[in-house]
């Protein structure tokens, strides 16, 4: 178990720019979560999958936001014309596919945006 | 938004001392968890409490939760430096346990 891994941990870019972030989740969590936390808040849920499918997702995604998990393994969240709000760190989790479960986290992929 | 508020924002207290956080909701919960957060990092889930248990304790860890108060504590027994970080409740609504609401936080000093 090597736990929930992002990359790349610091993304610095330029508003307008494109940028893709990818999670490579516990190997056997079915359940992946992407949030976003921004200074002094706590995390801010963003879409959830189980196993390859999107279940559900935040209105705070908007039409910029996109995620995937093509194979029910690693996720990636693209963010298309980045704006200065989309500055944060966005945090994946991974769980079992059971209740009751806690999240495990990945240490995050930290954007700015100049 | 979030669904919890931690009270209170900030403490700063001296190791060996203990350290009391609250948590409050708004709405009907399956389970709450807590999690601690150090600076650049992310969380790390403590313990997780279900709706129908009142108390559970891990390690130092000490959680209560009353639903009819929609509220909890986390207790921090005989603290260390390292438990200098943030801590953060998250609550799973009733019917689901996959989106997990957090609350805004508390950050905690310990001063060696």
């Amino acid at each position: 178990d090597t736990g929930v891994s992002q990359n790349p941990r610091h993304k610095i870019t330029k508003r307008g720019q494109n940028v893709t972030f990818r999670c490579d989740p516990i190997s056997e969590h079915n359940r992946l979560y992407w949030y976003r936390q921004t200074l002094g808040q706590g995390p801010e849920f963003l879409t959830y999958f189980q196993n390859e499918a999107q279940l559900e997702k935040s209105r705070l995604l908007s039409d910029r936001f996109s995620a995937e998990r093509p194979k029910g393994s690693f996720s990636t969240l693209e963010i298309q014309r980045t704006e200065q709000g989309d500055s944060a760190m966005y945090l994946c989790a991974s769980s079992p596919d059971r209740g009751n479960q806690p999240q495990h986290f990945g240490d995050g992929t930290r954007l700015s945006i100049l | 938004s979030q669904q919890g508020e931690e009270d209170p924002q900030a403490l700063s207290i001296q190791e060996g001392e203990n350290a009391t956080m609250n948590c409050s909701y708004k709405t009907s919960i399956n389970n709450l968890q807590w999690y601690r957060q150090n600076s650049g990092r992310g969380l790390v889930h403590l313990i997780l409490i279900r709706s129908n248990e009142r108390e559970k304790h891990s390690g130092r860890l000490r959680v209560t939760l009353d639903t009819s108060k929609k509220s909890s504590s986390l207790l921090i027994t005989a603290s260390r430096a390292a438990d200098t970080a943030s801590y953060f409740c998250a609550t799973a609504p009733l019917g689901g346990y996959q989106k997990v609401t957090f609350g805004t936080g508390t950050k905690l000093q310990v001063i060696p």
